[in-house]
């Protein structure tokens, strides 16, 4: 079955430190990939998009995402976290890159420390 | 995101009564969804819509029905709203010009006593 898996529940950084949010998917043929956030109280947004040639990827917010087609992976990334990154992270992937709906995986919660 | 509006934004209803939320939009995008979010569960689609008046059922569809008579709007209803369907329910919209990523709505808050 058609699937997502986000590895880490909850993860806590102190400010500056680096992050690395792990996604993997379960099918092999075409996909886009996609990353939300969603900050407390609010609704998804969308922080960046994978659907085709380079696969490192650079979003909003200094976010960054690669795309490893031999592992299934589309892993998120920024450099140097702040305390306003605190939010929940959800990987989602379209299979086949045409019509149908997105599977989203569990989603990570990331709380930063002042 | 200004092409997607839900309304209510907050709601309280009694147990046994009907509901319905609507989520409009004006991006004239194909496909229209519903989710809830809960605690521990993440999102899960209730249902979707690919075309007017063209629906089908999620994996929590139970005790929801959902309607498009028009490309802009897709409106979900709880037929007797039950305390367990106490959530937030956000709608969503995604079309062929977005590689088929949603666009999220605000959100609805439903509270069932």
């Amino acid at each position: 079955a058609q699937s997502v898996s986000q590895h880490n529940h909850h993860v806590i950084l102190s400010e500056a430190a680096s992050l690395e949010l792990g996604c993997n998917y379960s099918y092999g043929g075409t996909v886009n990939l996609f990353w939300y956030v969603q900050y407390p109280g609010q609704h998804l947004q969308l922080l960046l998009k994978y659907f085709s040639g380079d696969p490192l990827v650079k979003g909003i917010k200094g976010f960054e995402a690669e795309f490893i087609k031999s592992k299934f992976s589309f892993n998120l990334r920024k450099p140097s976290v702040q305390w306003s990154d605190t939010a929940e992270y959800f990987c989602a992937v379209n299979y086949g890159g045409s019509q149908g709906n997105l599977i989203f995986g569990k989603g990570t919660k990331l709380s930063v420390k002042p | 995101d200004a092409g997607i509006t839900q309304s209510p934004r907050h709601k309280v209803t009694e147990t046994g009564t009907p509901v319905t939320l609507r989520c409009h939009q004006t991006e004239n995008h194909r496909y229209m969804y519903w989710y809830r979010q809960d605690p521990g569960h993440g999102l899960r689609l209730i249902h979707y819509s690919y075309g007017v008046k063209d629906t089908d059922k999620g994996e929590v569809s139970d005790g929801y029905s959902v309607s498009r008579s028009k490309t802009e709007d897709f409106l979900l209803t709880l037929e007797s709203a039950t305390s367990s369907q106490t959530s937030v329910y956000f709608c969503a919209i995604s079309g062929h010009s977005t590689g088929y990523g949603y666009t999220f709505g605000s959100g609805t808050r439903l509270t069932v006593v």
